[in-house]
Parts: structure tokens; sequence; C-alpha cells
């Protein structure tokens, strides 16, 4: 059975950093692209980040310079490393198994992230 | 890169069948087959419901069919039942970003 769970939301204050994690069973996330997607409280999806199965990675234009996605293909595991949080960034965080472009297939449950001072 | 577009809300009676639809621009809906749609219920995941314009997922009731025309794709929901009450957004890649761009989301009410 395939799952995807997320962990490492939390309470941070502006400029601080954020390492999110999403643990995937059922299937290896490196034969999978793997991708970001957050929703901020009340509002739509937004896509964040996505790692392809070939090792590149995209990020919106909005997270650029501040996020990075990482894969540990051992622990088969994606990463969010998120520096300079903002309190834009304000979110719950999913992570999601790429099925075709812009499909993703399996998602986690979220975890939220609450950047304020 | 801007949303998709969608409409804030759409409502059908039970048994009625309904659409959504999500307009974009010759750069994404218009230009790939890759359109999808999630449907999300209050404090839930995403659920994939269709895929590359009009596949569904193994598991997704055949009430959920998906088309495009243009720039604009479509999602209906036939034989509209209680459990369909749920947000729907649209989603298509985009050459652009290489990440994909969401619609506004469209609420969809069960009468």
């Amino acid at each position: 059975e395939v799952q995807l769970v997320e962990s490492g939301g939390g309470l941070i204050q502006p400029g601080g950093s954020l390492r999110l994690s999403c643990a995937a069973s059922g299937f290896t996330v490196s034969s999978n692209y793997m991708s970001w997607v957050r929703q901020a409280p009340g509002k739509g999806l937004e896509w964040v980040s996505v790692f392809y199965g070939g090792g590149s990675t995209y990020y919106a234009d909005s997270v650029k310079g501040r996020f990075t996605i990482s894969r540990d293909n051992s622990k088969n595991t994606v990463y969010l490393q998120m520096n300079s949080l903002r309190v834009e960034d304000t979110a719950v965080y999913f992570c999601a198994r790429g099925l075709s472009l812009g499909a993703s297939d399996y998602w986690g449950q979220g975890t939220l992230v609450t950047v304020s001072s | 890169q801007s949303a998709l577009t969608q409409p804030a809300s759409v409502s059908g009676s039970p048994g009625q069948s309904i659409t959504i639809s999500c307009t974009g621009t010759s750069s994404d809906v218009g230009d790939y087959y890759y359109v999808s749609w999630y449907q999300q219920h209050p404090g839930k995941a995403p659920k994939l419901m269709i895929y590359d314009v009009s596949n569904r997922p193994s598991g997704v009731s055949n009430r959920f069919s998906g088309s495009k025309s243009g720039n604009t794709a479509f999602l209906t929901i036939s034989g509209l039942q209680a459990e369909d009450e749920a947000d729907y957004y649209c989603s298509s890649y985009t050459f652009s970003s290489t990440l994909g761009v969401f619609g506004t989301g469209t609420k969809v009410t069960v009468l």
C-alpha cells in the first residue's frame, strides 16, 4: 500500500528555518517524481517544488532561493528545507507522488507550518 | 504564473449532472494534454479524480469525466451524490514554470 507521511511542521518565527520530511512506503521515491504543494488557511492549492526522477528540481517563484527539495533514497524520504521563512509561507504542506506531468496520485495528510512572531 | 480560472461555486440536486470549467491560456491548458482535477473535502488532502484531461485513476467513479476544448478544460460529475460536495481544483502543466498551475477552486454544493 502506498503511503506518504509528512512531519516537521510547527510554529516558527519569521526569518527562521524548518525542514519538512515526507516518508514514503509502498514504492520507491527514486522511481517517481515527487512534489510539495501548500495550502494557506482558507486558500487554494499552490505547487511549491518538484523533484524529478532524473534529479532535476524546480521551484515556485515565491520560494526560489529560500526552499530546497532533496531526496534520500536509502530512507525513501523526500525533504523540503525552508529557510528565511515569511508570514506568507504559513500553510499546510502536502507531499505528493507524481503520476503524470501536473498530476499526483498519492498525497500525504499534510503538515502545518505557521510563521508568526 | 497566474492561476487557472474556475467558477467560485456550482450547485446541483442529487442525480443531476454538473460541469465545472477551468480556463487557462495557450501556454498551459491550451498547449498540453496534462490537465488534472482534484477533489478536496474539508481538512483532507486532495484526491486525484482525472489526469491527462480525461483519464480516471483506478478506484475513481465513472460518474466523473474530463474533457478539454481550446484553453478551457471541463470536469463533469453525473448522477450527483451527497458525497460529491467538496472543493474541486484543476491543474495544468506549464512549461514556463515546469511545475504546474492550479485553478482557483470551485465549491460544489449538493442541494
